[in-house]
């Protein structure tokens, strides 16, 4: 079975500029959460995302959105980037919400410049 | 909100046992994970347990609950250069946002 796959692995962006990023679970999770890992911060959590709505929301700002469609396949957005959005971003999938174990993909490193 | 605290480092020789150390702070029914995280990778589920157990082996790798202390360890026996990485601890309660520990880095000496 195919793991969790975010796309790209690698992003350069400069500040102002939005970015989108992918992920597709294993196949049969229907729950997708982010995070966002960063030296300083750690693993903080972005949303989680069940049945294509938001169950749980994280502390950040408004200008990081996501969305999940009817095949479980999640993006996240962030518009108008700041130098401290440089972090790798993680997308975990899960066959439902609560404590089913989170199955981490490798990440999207976004670097803001 | 729940806290998850661990140790930031951890150095072992090759061939002995690691025991990474990690506590918590929830005492409703919750389970517990340990992950794996090797450079330029994301994180790799190692095992976990439901707070009614106390205790979980799985090959090479030992999970210890102490609920009375909320107190988690993972053993590593026979420890390998392949297993340095940094190690999470994480808690989740139902359906609410699991908390993960600030991670443990192992290092391993040959």
């Amino acid at each position: 079975k195919a793991g969790v796959t975010q796309t790209p692995r690698y992003l350069i962006k400069t500040r102002g500029q939005q970015v989108t990023l992918s992920c597709s679970p294993i196949s049969g999770h229907r729950s997708v959460s982010w995070y966002q890992q960063t030296p300083g911060q750690g693993l903080q959590f972005l949303f989680e995302y069940f049945s294509e709505t938001q169950r749980n929301k994280g502390n950040f700002p408004g200008r990081f959105s996501g969305r999940q469609f009817s095949n479980s396949r999640s993006e996240m957005n962030v518009s108008t980037l700041e130098l401290g959005d440089s972090a790798l971003y993680l997308c975990a999938s899960s066959l439902a919400q609560g404590s089913s174990p989170l199955h981490f993909g490798n990440g999207t490193r976004l670097t803001v410049t | 909100g729940e806290d998850v605290e661990q140790s930031l480092f951890l150095s072992v020789r090759e061939g002995d046992s690691s025991v990474i150390n990690c506590t918590y702070t929830d005492s409703s029914s919750t389970y517990l994970y340990w992950y794996k995280q090797e450079p330029g990778a994301g994180l790799q589920l190692l095992t976990y347990i439901f707070s009614n157990m106390d205790m979980k082996q799985d090959q090479r790798l030992t999970v210890l609950l102490n609920k009375k202390d909320k107190h988690l360890s993972l053993r590593i026996a026979d420890t390998q250069t392949g297993d340095s990485a940094i190690y999470f601890c994480a808690e989740r309660e139902g359906s609410y946002i699991p908390t993960f520990g600030r991670g443990t880095s192992l290092i391993v000496h040959p």
